[in-house]
């Protein structure tokens, strides 16, 4: 089975810039989560989907947004891009259910010029 | 305030030796713990989690974790390290209603010694 899909893998973007990352969950969840992980630190919530709606929001400025689509797929957006962005971001999908642990894609890696 | 501490940055351990990574959390509820390996330049791989029960918990690549209430720890040990097992160990902790909304450690780096 084919685990949790993000891409592109890495991206290159300029202050100011938006971008769009995207995410296909493990076939059969429900849940998609994002994650920031900076260079050197432990990954950071941003945002959890389930079902199409926002579950779940971490301490990030409104310049990050995110959606589910009906077939799970999910996109994390950033505006206004800060040098402060640069950061893996990992997208998890589960299946929702309160004990089910979090799998995790590859990530993406974005940097900030 | 929840948090999860990882005191050790990096750790290095001869090939066969023995391991333990220490995992210290503060959380309000009834924690769910976990393990993750990280490799360089991938994500993350569940090795091991507890929810309730057993406080010993085994996982993949013969790792287990023991969950000490009274010590708010969950260190994660191994009896016998292989050169493949060198890469980054986050501790993450979580609830029964926001498993999805996990706090981390910020890691343990491992290298092993041929």
């Amino acid at each position: 089975d084919a685990g949790v899909t993000q891409s592109p893998t890495h991206l290159i973007k300029t202050r100011g810039q938006q971008v769009t990352l995207r995410c296909s969950p493990i076939s059969g969840h429900k849940s998609v989560s994002w994650y920031q992980q900076v260079l050197g630190q432990g990954p950071q919530f941003i945002f959890q989907y389930y079902e199409k709606e926002e579950r779940g929001r971490g301490n990030f400025p409104d310049r990050f947004s995110a959606r589910q689509f009906p077939n799970y797929s999910s996109e994390l957006n950033v505006n206004a891009l800060l040098l402060g962005d640069s950061a893996l971001y990992l997208c998890a999908s589960s299946s929702g259910q309160a004990n089910s642990p979090l799998h995790f894609g590859n990530g993406t890696r974005l940097t900030v010029t | 305030a929840q948090s999860v501490t990882q005191p050790d940055i990096h750790i290095t351990v001869s090939e066969g030796a023995s391991l333990e990574l220490r995992c210290n959390y503060s959380y309000g509820a009834t924690p769910y713990l976990f393990w993750y390996v990280q490799s360089p330049g991938q994500g993350l791989q569940l090795l091991l989690k507890y929810f309730s029960g057993d406080t010993l918990v085994q996982g993949i690549k013969g790792f287990e974790a023991e969950f000490k209430r009274s010590q708010s720890s969950f260190n994660l040990r191994k009896p016998s390290v292989h050169w493949s097992d060198a890469a980054e160990y986050f501790c993450a902790v979580g609830g029964m209603d926001s498993s999805y909304k996990l706090i981390f450690g910020s890691g343990t780096r491992l290298l092993v010694r041929p």
